[in-house]
């Protein structure tokens, strides 16, 4: 069985401060993961995705995300907070169920940005 | 802009009614995903079509049904409507549902039931 942890359901941070969101993942198979941020009244967009090839993956946005198997986590990060990047954020992990996408979402971390 | 659509945007009906959400995925993607999001529950997986074909199902109430139609277009189904429906149903689709592939998700219709 697969699972995802996000540490946090609220992250408050300094607008230029750096951003940590925390993800925590277990899985029985080497995984996929996946971290999407969803604005207000909006659907879920990829910020970016570790598919098992760099361990440093970037995305959008200048968001970047870590695979470190050994502490099984997947650590959302981003230098410098802006005002924009106020959202939900979720990570997500996907495995194979009967050879098909089965993926698994966080509880979603609530990122504020102070101005 | 994903590329998914969903109709309607807003939906307020009573309970014991039924409903049917509508899902258009993205030009190419055989691959349609159902989730319901809740604040108690979060986001969950309900179940996933592929090509017309049911091929996983998560977190779904035998009240709920789905079918993806030969233009792949996708219905959410939901009957007998309890208040404890009242959500946010996104749809999501990806190109055949393989492990690594990004889903693209709908901006999503909300439910209320009163």
């Amino acid at each position: 069985a697969q699972s995802v942890t996000q540490l946090g359901s609220h992250v408050s941070v300094s607008e230029g401060a750096l951003v940590l969101l925390r993800c925590n993942y277990s899985s029985s198979v080497p995984p996929y993961l996946f971290w999407y941020v969803q604005y207000p009244n909006q659907g879920l967009q990829l910020l970016l995705k570790y598919t098992s090839a760099a361990t440093l993956v970037k995305g959008i946005n200048g968001f970047e995300a870590e695979f470190k198997k050994s502490e099984t986590s997947f650590h959302l990060t981003k230098p410098s907070a802006h005002m924009s990047d106020a959202a939900e954020y979720f990570c997500a992990v996907s495995g194979r169920s009967g050879g098909y996408q089965k993926v698994t979402f966080g509880t979603g971390t609530k990122l504020q940005v102070i101005p | 802009d994903s590329g998914v659509t969903q109709t309607p945007k807003h939906l307020i009906t009573a309970t014991g009614q039924r409903v049917t959400l509508r899902c258009s995925p993205r030009s190419g993607d055989l691959s349609v995903y159902w989730y319901q999001q809740s604040l108690d529950q979060g986001l969950q997986f309900l179940i996933q079509y592929y090509n017309g074909e049911e091929r996983a199902k998560g977190n779904i109430l035998e009240r709920f049904s789905a079918q993806q139609f030969p233009d792949l277009h996708s219905e959410l189904n939901l009957s007998s409507l309890e208040l404890g429906d009242s959500a946010l149903y996104f749809c999501a689709s990806s190109v055949v549902g393989g492990w690594a592939e990004t889903q693209y998700f709908g901006p999503g219709t909300r439910l209320l039931v009163l």
